[in-house]
C-alpha cells in the first residue's frame, strides 16, 4: 500500500493568515492526489482533485501543487470557516489511501 | 442536487455482521460508482472499497477481502455495504461517497453520505 504522510499534524493560525500543509507519498502517485476538508461531526468534502483542480464551489483561496511524492495544499487569507481538518488522498493505486490528517485550529 | 442518504446507526456484538445502505439521488446512478470509507473515533479516513453503479464490479481493499461485500440495486438506486465478523476495531462511522464509474476513474469521491455509526461491543 502507498503510505501518505502529512505535516504538520496540527497547525494554529489566525484569520487572514496563509497556511501550507504538506503531503508526502511513500512512492510516486504522479498527479493522482486529492485534498479533503472535514469539519467536526460532518462528512469530508472534496476540495481539490488531481493535485490542483478545485472541486465545484471551492473558493479560489484554496490551491494545490506538487507531483510524484510531494504535494502541498495552500490556503490564502484564512476565513473562519476554514478551521477544520484536512486530508490528502492518493488514487494512483488501490487501496486508495489517506494521510493521517492535519487539524487547523484558531 | 446529488444526495446520498445512509441508514441509521447500528449496534452489533463481536462476530456479527452489519449491512449499511446508501440511497443515491440527483444523478444518473449507472454513470457513477460509490466508494465506502470509514473513520474510527478520533482517527483518520480508511478506504474499504468501491462498486460500480453500471455493472456492480467491485474493488475491495486487501485488508477487508473476504469480510466485506458491496452490492448495488439499480431498481432503487441503493448501494449496500456488508461487513462480517465484526470486532471492536470495526467501530467507526462508515461513509458512502459518489465516485467514478470504472475503477480507473475512481478514487475521487465528490459527494458523500452523512455517515453511519457502527458500534461493536459485547
Amino acid at each position: 500500500d502507498i503510505q501518505m504522510t502529512q505535516s504538520p499534524s496540527s497547525l494554529s493560525a489566525s484569520v487572514g493568515d496563509r497556511v501550507t500543509i504538506t503531503c508526502r507519498a511513500s512512492r510516486s502517485v504522479h498527479t493522482s492526489l486529492n485534498w479533503f476538508q472535514q469539519k467536526p461531526g460532518k462528512a469530508p468534502t472534496l476540495l481539490i482533485y488531481d493535485v490542483s483542480t478545485l472541486h465545484g464551489g471551492v473558493p479560489s483561496r484554496f490551491s494545490g501543487s506538487g507531483s510524484g511524492t510531494e504535494f502541498t495544499l495552500t490556503i490564502n487569507s484564512l476565513q473562519p470557516e476554514d478551521f477544520a481538518s484536512y486530508y490528502c488522498q492518493q488514487r494512483y493505486n488501490t487501496p486508495f489511501t489517506f494521510g493521517q490528517g492535519t487539524k487547523l485550529e484558531i | 442536487q446529488v444526495l446520498l442518504v445512509q441508514s441509521g446507526a447500528e449496534m452489533k456484538q463481536p462476530g456479527a455482521s452489519v449491512k449499511v445502505s446508501c440511497k443515491a439521488s440527483g444523478y444518473a446512478f449507472v454513470s457513477y460508482g460509490v466508494s465506502w470509507v470509514r473513520q474510527a473515533p478520533g482517527q483518520g479516513l480508511q478506504w474499504l472499497g468501491w462498486i460500480s453503479g453500471f455493472n456492480a464490479n467491485t474493488n475491495y481493499a486487501q485488508k477487508f477481502q473476504g469480510r466485506v461485500v458491496m452490492t448495488a440495486d439499480r431498481s432503487t438506486n441503493t448501494l449496500f455495504m456488508e461487513l462480517r465478523s465484526l470486532t471492536s476495531d470495526d467501530t467507526a462511522v462508515y461513509y458512502c461517497a459518489r465516485d467514478g464509474v470504472g475503477i480507473a476513474a475512481a478514487g475521487k469521491p465528490d459527494y458523500w453520505g452523512q455517515g453511519t455509526l457502527v458500534s461493536v461491543s459485547s
